[in-house]
């Protein structure tokens, strides 16, 4: 099975902190891709990266970024965290993205 | 503006009892459609998904309709089981895009024993 790994369940930061929310994929999959779940919103598809180097925006990209250094690797930051951010955070992958594979997700609280 | 809509937020249903659940769309470009099932503090799973070019798809106890023409589809789990009980959130994609899914809000389904 497909694992997703991200690295924190939890986390609590400060307005104005900047937030790194990590992802690492174990199987060769290109496409990796960051949502955010919100009450009501469902999720909303914020960044996604179809190869080492690539990105693209999603639905909601403002106030964020993205790294993706190595292919198993997908990091999410948040250059100066607000309170509207606020969420679960979920990454995914796929090799075809019909089927995605989450992570359990990282709830965020910004103070 | 949500393109794929869940507009039941919430579902309760006895156990061994058919549970449905529905989904709209908006956007006549959709033609891969998909349920996933998320428990707390999980990640959403695929459960089922199906092609424009059906109106069906079953898989087990789950059974994907879709209706074209009304762009709406729906989830059937007959028989539920308390193992059911979870988020379900639909999904939809333009299969020659750029491989987005577009989610719609989700439908807590409560099954009761």
């Amino acid at each position: 099975d497909v694992k997703v790994t991200q690295s924190s369940r939890y986390l609590v930061k400060r307005t104005g902190e900047k937030v790194f929310l990590e992802c690492v994929q174990d199987m060769d999959h290109e496409n990796m891709f960051w949502y955010r779940q919100d009450p009501g919103l469902g999720l909303r598809l914020i960044y996604f990266s179809y190869d080492v180097k690539m990105k693209e925006k999603g639905d909601i990209p403002e106030g964020y970024s993205v790294s993706r250094e190595k292919k198993e690797r997908f990091s999410l930051i948040l250059e100066s965290a607000s309170t509207n951010q606020t969420s679960m955070y979920l990454c995914a992958t796929g090799a075809l993205e019909e089927k995605l594979f989450f992570g359990s997700g990282t709830q965020l609280s910004v103070l | 503006d949500q393109q794929v809509k869940q507009n039941s937020p919430s579902l309760s249903v006895q156990e061994g009892r058919i549970s449905i659940l529905n989904c709209d769309y908006t956007n006549s470009m959709f033609d891969y459609f998909l349920w996933y099932k998320k428990y707390p503090a999980e990640g959403p799973t695929f459960l089922i998904s199906i092609s424009s070019i059906k109106d069906k798809n079953e898989d087990g106890r789950f059974t994907v309709f879709l209706n074209k023409s009304a762009k709406h589809l729906s989830l059937h789990i007959v028989p539920s089981q308390p193992g059911d009980s979870a988020v379900y959130f639909c999904a939809a994609s333009v299969h020659s895009n750029d491989y987005k899914l577009s989610f719609g809000a989700g439908t807590t389904v409560t099954v009761r024993a």
